[in-house]
């Protein structure tokens, strides 16, 4: 079936990276874009940019430009978001999503627990 | 791009109607038919229930129906079940392959 599959929770302190992945399954890697939304505990989402696997080109939430980075590996279906300098107010659920229509995201990962903790 | 404008809570009671309301920009929601509509359960991952303003995904109940008008879009649940108790968030399409997203509602069914 279709699905992704994220890696699991990380733990950082602050001025660390961290680097999730999102391992698709069940189509065509390569046929929709690829986007990641992050979820602060108790708060809404918000919406962080979008990679194009076929081809990998990306476009950030201005917030991020600077800080994230989404790549792919086209040879295990996988989309990475790395994010830099990390800071207390980055804790959150991270999730990648697929594209299925325009701007619409049908489906979701199981979510990605990011705490940034000294 | 700022968060579009969700209330924090709405609430009916079974069998009842009740209707969501998500109020954009000129920029935002009143420039693009790209307006999402979804549910998410405490603990999981976001569902989609609605695309393109008023679509609706294969499997999500005809009860659930949207629309847009000007800068404002709306959600409607008709027929409340318990079910349908959990967070809902809008989003829009804000040019330039940016996304954004409301506050969301937490719907509460009596």
């Amino acid at each position: 079936q279709v699905q992704l599959v994220q890696s699991g929770a990380e733990v950082k302190k602050p001025g660390a990276s961290v680097k999730v992945s999102c391992k698709a399954s069940g189509y065509t890697f390569t046929s929709y874009y690829m986007h990641w939304v992050r979820q602060a505990p108790g708060q809404g989402l918000e919406w962080m940019g979008v990679i194009n696997p076929s081809g990998g080109t990306t476009m950030y939430a201005q917030k991020f430009q600077g800080r994230v980075t989404m790549t792919i590996d086209t040879s295990t279906s996988t989309v990475y978001m790395e994010m830099s300098s990390l800071r207390k107010e980055d804790t959150a659920v991270y999730y990648c999503a697929r594209e299925i229509q325009p701007h619409a995201f049908d489906i979701w990962g199981q979510g990605t627990m990011v705490t940034v903790s000294s | 791009q700022s968060a579009l404008t969700q209330p924090p809570s709405a609430s009916g009671s079974p069998g009842q109607s009740v209707t969501i309301s998500c109020t954009g920009t000129s920029s935002d929601v009143g420039a693009y038919k790209y307006v999402s509509w979804y549910q998410q359960h405490p603990g999981k991952a976001p569902k989609l229930m609605i695309f393109e303003v008023s679509m609706r995904p294969s499997g999500v109940p005809d009860r659930f129906s949207a629309s847009k008008s000007g800068n404002t879009a709306s959600l409607t649940v008709s027929g409340l079940q318990a079910e349908d108790e959990g967070d809902y968030y809008c989003s829009s399409y804000a040019g330039s392959n940016n996304v954004v997203f409301g506050g969301g509602t937490k719907l509460t069914v009596l």
